[in-house]
């Protein structure tokens, strides 16, 4: 199967700075990268989809001032989190896409905002 | 909007028995159903998926999933796990190429 890579696997920062996450497809070109969320013992909740060269597609209730997303090559993608606080505490998992619903996820990314 | 349930938050067994966990579908639209799984420490992997077709469904680790379009559902078993099998597993549901997970399920095998 393809390789994403996330870095870093674990981030803690301050509360009111920013946190930069990347995403890589190590294998493949990704036309289309993904973001979600995780809450402990929750679900992994779809945050925005990003397409090479374009503007994310961010999901109701996301703020997209809050959480930059950055598509800018076909192997790339950074998620960052502005201003953290620590209700943005979370585990961060970004997936890579091929056609056909394919989709290949990262290691993901605990960020702690204390 | 699309979504998947699942009704067991917490599955305990003993190896060798058999595995079923649920998973429904909300009704309309497209279905693209999925079942992932996240062993402890890695990132989700794609167990098996169905789109169309034969709805008995086979994928990799020996897990198998029906779809019962009468019941809305897409249940994952496996005849006999193992204590590998040991992980979160994940319905999801595919619309407009985004997935919609459900609220996934662990699974802990004791040996």
């Amino acid at each position: 199967g393809a390789v994403v890579s996330q870095h870093p696997s674990r981030v803690i920062c301050k509360s009111g700075t920013s946190v930069k996450i990347e995403c890589r497809s190590l294998d493949f070109q990704a036309t289309t990268m993904f973001w979600y969320r995780q809450f402990p013992k929750q679900s992994l909740m779809l945050m925005a989809t990003s397409n090479e060269g374009s503007k994310a597609t961010y999901e109701q209730g996301v703020e997209k001032d809050k959480f930059l997303i950055n598509h800018a090559s076909l192997t790339l993608s950074t998620l960052t989190v502005t201003s953290a606080h620590p209700e943005d505490s979370s585990f961060y998992i970004c997936s890579a896409g091929k056609p056909g619903y394919e989709q290949y996820f990262g290691p993901g990314t605990r960020l702690t905002v204390t | 909007a699309q979504s998947v349930s699942q009704h067991n938050h917490h599955v305990i067994l003993s190896e060798a028995a058999s595995l079923e966990l649920g998973c429904n579908y909300s009704y309309g639209g497209t279905v693209n159903l999925f079942w992932y799984v996240q062993y402890p420490g890695q990132h989700l992997q794609l167990l098996l998926k169905y789109f169309s077709g034969d709805p008995l469904v086979k994928g990799i680790k020996g897990f198998e999933a029906e779809f019962i379009k009468s019941k809305f559902s897409f249940n994952l078993r496996k005849p006999s796990v193992q204590w590998s099998d040991t992980a979160e597993y994940f319905c999801a549901r595919g619309d407009d190429y985004k997935l919609s997970f459900g609220a996934g399920t662990t699974v802990t095998v004791r040996a």
